[in-house]
């Protein structure tokens, strides 16, 4: 099955400055790759996704990129706020429309 | 999201007892999800249903089973309650690409 691997577990970044985490993947054949956030005792919500025909993906202060071949994609939130700390999960999706998490980071946004 | 809704929201329980957690879903959607959240582990998929006749396992089924009794209704037991089963609890729907979470039930097993 698919195996989801995420880098860093925790980040930490001044106000204003860029934050990077990133996903592999195991699975080739995955085409689909939702990044969610999780505020302190909330429920995971989307943010941001891709699907597998598109390189990147802009919304705001929030990017993400896919590399195919490499079996990668990143997320990029820029001019970070302290509305940002938060845990980030990245997933993929399977041809059996199963989701596979990443283990998460935990991003503290220093003001 | 109130569109996917989970009971209880707090459990403790003791080893050995049956529990059952429960969710309801307004969204119409046929794929619901079971998953655990540990820390450090992210999120893992335990049972999972594309419609009210086909239950899948997950990577970690064993020690639960579900029940999918309507679309909006999919329940989750453990039948013998463990202590390593103490973890959050999500249930999940999904259109063919987002995922919706419930808010999410607390187990403590002891």
């Amino acid at each position: 099955g698919e195996n989801v691997e995420q880098h860093p577990s925790t980040l930490s970044v001044q106000e204003g400055d860029s934050a990077v985490i990133k996903c592999t993947y195991s699975d080739s054949a995955s085409n689909y790759f939702p990044w969610y956030k999780q505020e302190l005792g909330k429920r995971p919500q989307l943010i941001i996704d891709i699907r597998s025909n598109v390189g990147e993906k802009k919304d705001q202060r929030i990017a993400v990129t896919l590399n195919k071949t490499a079996k990668h994609f990143s997320l990029h939130i820029t001019e970070t706020q302290p509305e940002d700390s938060a845990v980030y999960f990245c997933a993929a999706r399977d041809t059996g429309n199963q989701f596979y998490f990443g283990t998460g980071t935990s991003l503290t946004v220093i003001p | 999201d109130a569109d996917v809704t989970q009971t209880p929201r707090n459990r403790i329980t003791k080893t050995g007892k049956r529990i059952m957690l429960e969710c309801s879903q307004t969204k119409g959607h046929d794929r619901m999800y079971w998953y655990r959240q540990d820390p450090g582990l992210g999120l893992r998929l335990i049972y999972y249903s594309f419609d009210v006749k086909d239950i899948n396992k997950g990577e970690i089924s064993d020690g639960y089973s579900v029940s999918r009794q309507a679309q909006a209704k999919f329940s989750l037991s453990l039948e013998s309650a463990i202590p390593n089963q103490t973890a959050l609890y999500f249930c999940a729907t999904s259109s063919p690409n987002e995922q919706f979470f419930g808010p999410g039930t607390r187990l403590t097993v002891l």
